[in-house]
């Protein structure tokens, strides 16, 4: 089975804090995803990557940024955190191919929020 | 511009009862349709997906999903529903585009079972 972990479950931080999240796929994937979700807005990509290095923004990444330095792990990073970055954060990853058109594999995901 | 709209944001339904959860979609070309349940403090967990073929389609647990071309639809169904259906449901559109996309998720759908 495709196991996707994240590095924390619950995460309390305040306002101005550099915040990483990290997460790790064991199923080789090329494609992996970050998404915050928020109630009654479903789930936003913030970013993904489809190879090592490579990185495309979704559709909120204002205030994150990622890194992906090796395959298996993707991270998100809030520069400065703020009261408005208070939500799920959801890592997802995916098998080589179209990357939005296979079935993608999700962390258990972390609640962040910020003081 | 590409959505899903998920019309029902929260259903309640008798143990045993049938169930069908409502989601349409706009999108030009042939949509790759998908269904994730989220357990209460989980990740999501894909239920089933269509990308061509029968429109009808079986997946994990029981559940079901009907592609309707005309009316633009892929709704969920279970003929008879149990207290650990009791989850948040999402439907998603993955939207190819070249080399990438998007997958696009409705609002969710949160099922409570009654007893």
């Amino acid at each position: 089975d495709v196991k996707v972990t994240q590095s924390s479950r619950y995460l309390v931080k305040r306002t101005g804090e550099k915040v990483f999240l990290e997460c790790v796929q064991d199923m080789d994937h090329e494609n992996m995803f970050w998404y915050r979700q928020d109630p009654g807005l479903g789930l936003r990509l913030i970013y993904f990557s489809y190879d090592v290095k490579m990185k495309e923004k979704g559709d909120i990444p204002e205030g994150y940024s990622v890194s992906r330095e090796k395959k298996e792990r993707f991270s998100l990073i809030l520069e400065s955190a703020s009261t408005n970055q208070t939500s799920m954060y959801l890592c997802a990853s995916s098998p080589p191919g179209a990357p939005f058109t296979d079935t993608q594999y999700f962390g258990p995901g972390t609640r962040l929020t910020v003081l | 511009a590409q959505s899903v709209t998920q019309p029902d944001i929260h259903i309640t339904v008798s143990e045993g009862a049938s169930l069908e959860l409502r989601c349409n979609y706009s999108y030009g070309a042939t949509p790759y349709l998908f269904w994730y349940v989220q357990s209460p403090g989980q990740g999501l967990q894909l239920l089933l997906k269509y990308f061509s073929g029968d429109t009808l389609v079986q997946g994990i647990k029981g559940f079901e999903a009907e592609f309707k071309r005309s009316q633009s639809s892929f709704n969920l169904r279970k003929p008879s529903v149990h207290w650990s259906d009791a989850a948040e449901y999402f439907c998603a559109v993955g939207a190819r585009s070249g080399n990438t996309g998007k997958l696009i998720f409705g609002q969710g759908t949160t099922l409570q079972v009654k007893p």
